[in-house]
């Protein structure tokens, strides 16, 4: 079985970009989450999906967007990018979201903003 | 509103001995799921070990167990009979249980600790 997927796994881009990555869950896992990674932040929580539906949120300003497909695969957009979004962008899968299952995550995105 | 508590940065321990790395959380769902993860210096996120807040018994798995102590909040990871590849940064995390908890699909973690075992 195929694990988590996230494409691209490094980006560099300057200031007022923006920014698309993906993840590819593990087949027949709905719920598919988002991660950042900094060293002085630790993991935040960015977003959840499940069924194509946003079921939670981070506290992150709007320029940080997602979307879930019909297949499960889901996006995030980082519009107008700015120098403290250097990071990287963690995805986790799970069967359906509820506690009681882990998460499996792909190897992520190194994001560089210059 | 929940919260990780993970206070130790940094912990050494000598290969083939064991090792505890501290959490406590506080959380106000009445259900939730307490787990730990390892990532290694690659970056990808490993699941090591799951809690469930009603288990009566801490859980196992292979040369980790979780010292669970509901009153305490505490979800206490050991590791036994370290080896040189447990080297790495470990996280505790938790979910809320229910599925109809607005924590349900969100998991959230600790800062870390960094582990480095000796030869």
């Amino acid at each position: 079985k195929a694990g988590v997927t996230q494409t691209p796994r490094y980006l560099i881009k300057t200031r007022g970009q923006q920014v698309t990555l993906s993840c590819s869950p593990i087949s027949g896992h709905r719920s598919v989450s988002w991660y950042q990674q900094t060293p002085g932040q630790g993991l935040q929580f960015l977003f959840e999906y499940f069924s194509e539906t946003q079921r939670n949120k981070g506290n992150f300003p709007g320029r940080f967007s997602g979307r879930q497909f019909s297949n499960s695969r889901s996006e995030m957009n980082v519009s107008t990018l700015e120098l403290g979004d250097s990071a990287l962008y963690l995805c986790a899968s799970s069967l359906a979201g509820t506690g009681e299952e882990e998460l499996f995550f792909g190897s992520g995105t190194q994001l560089s903003v210059l | 509103a929940q919260k990780i508590t993970q206070t130790q940065p940094g912990m050494f321990v000598q290969e083939k001995e064991a090792v505890t790395l501290d959490c406590t959380y506080d959380t106000s769902d009445p259900s939730y799921g307490l787990f730990w993860y390892k990532q290694p210096s690659s970056g990808e996120m490993i699941f090591l070990i799951y809690q469930g807040s009603y288990d009566q018994q801490n859980a196992t798995e292979g040369r980790y167990s979780l010292n669970f102590q509901k009153a305490r909040k505490s979800a206490n990871l050991v590791i036994s009979a370290s080896q040189l590849g447990d080297s790495a940064m470990y996280f505790c995390a938790m979910r809320g249980k229910s599925r109809y908890n607005t924590n349900a699909g969100k998991s959230t973690f600790g800062d870390g600790t960094t582990l480095t075992v000796k030869p």
